[in-house]
């Protein structure tokens, strides 16, 4: 099955600064890639998503970027806010045949300080 | 509000016990999926429905069954409940058969004691 790595664990940054969040997957099957942000005791929301066919996405502060051939893709988040101080969540996943299985990283707290 | 209800917010009940915990999709939306969170195995997903249907399976274990009513609305049930059940029940729904945006519901914290 499908086994996603995601680094760091912990993020700490200084508002302003930028913030990258490395993803790795293992099947090369996956096609889906979308990334989650949970705020603390509050459900987690699709922040972006990419798609196999795709080598980056950007909207305004957030970009994604897709290396299918290394099996890595990666969330940046450029001018962080303390409102970006959360949980982040990738997940790798195959859509094909109707289904969509998603292997979850195990997180990354980022902490933004003012 | 992402317009996924979740009942009930908290559960607490003892091992060997059974539960069921509710969802109800967003208006239009025909796929839920379920998600178990806990801190020792982090966001998994358990299984997903599709218009009453099951459409594909994750790690849900056999004490675990769920399904999906005409209204829509679909419930996990969770039986023979072992301490390492404790953990955050979430339902998603979408209106697409895989992949696409998924709305997650505010979740259902069962604690088992």
């Amino acid at each position: 099955g499908e086994n996603v790595e995601q680094h760091p664990s912990t993020l700490s940054v200084q508002e302003g600064d930028s913030a990258v969040i490395k993803c790795t997957y293992s099947d090369s099957a996956s096609n889906y890639f979308p990334w989650y942000k949970q705020e603390l005791g509050k459900r987690p929301q699709l922040i972006i998503d990419i798609r196999s066919n795709v080598g980056e996405k950007k909207d305004q502060r957030i970009a994604v970027t897709l290396n299918k051939t290394a099996k890595h893709f990666s969330l940046h988040i450029t001018e962080t806010q303390p409102e970006d101080s959360a949980v982040y969540f990738c997940a790798a996943s195959s859509t094909t045949g109707g289904s969509y299985i998603p292997t979850f990283g195990r997180g990354t707290s980022l902490i933004v300080h003012p | 509000d992402s317009g996924v209800t979740q009942t009930p917010k908290h559960l607490i009940t003892a091992t060997g016990q059974r539960v069921t915990l509710r969802c109800s999709p967003r208006s239009g939306d025909l796929s839920v999926y379920w998600y178990q969170q806990s801190l020792d195995q982090g966001l998994q997903f358990l299984i997903q429905y599709y218009n009453g249907e099951e459409r594909a399976k994750g790690n849900i274990l056999e004490r675990f069954s769920a399904q999906q009513f005409p209204d829509l609305h679909s419930e996990l049930n969770l039986s023979s409940l072992e301490l390492g059940d404790s953990a955050l029940y979430f339902c998603a729904s979408s209106a697409r058969t895989s992949g696409g945006e998924q709305y997650f519901g505010p979740g259902t914290r069962l604690t088992v004691t």
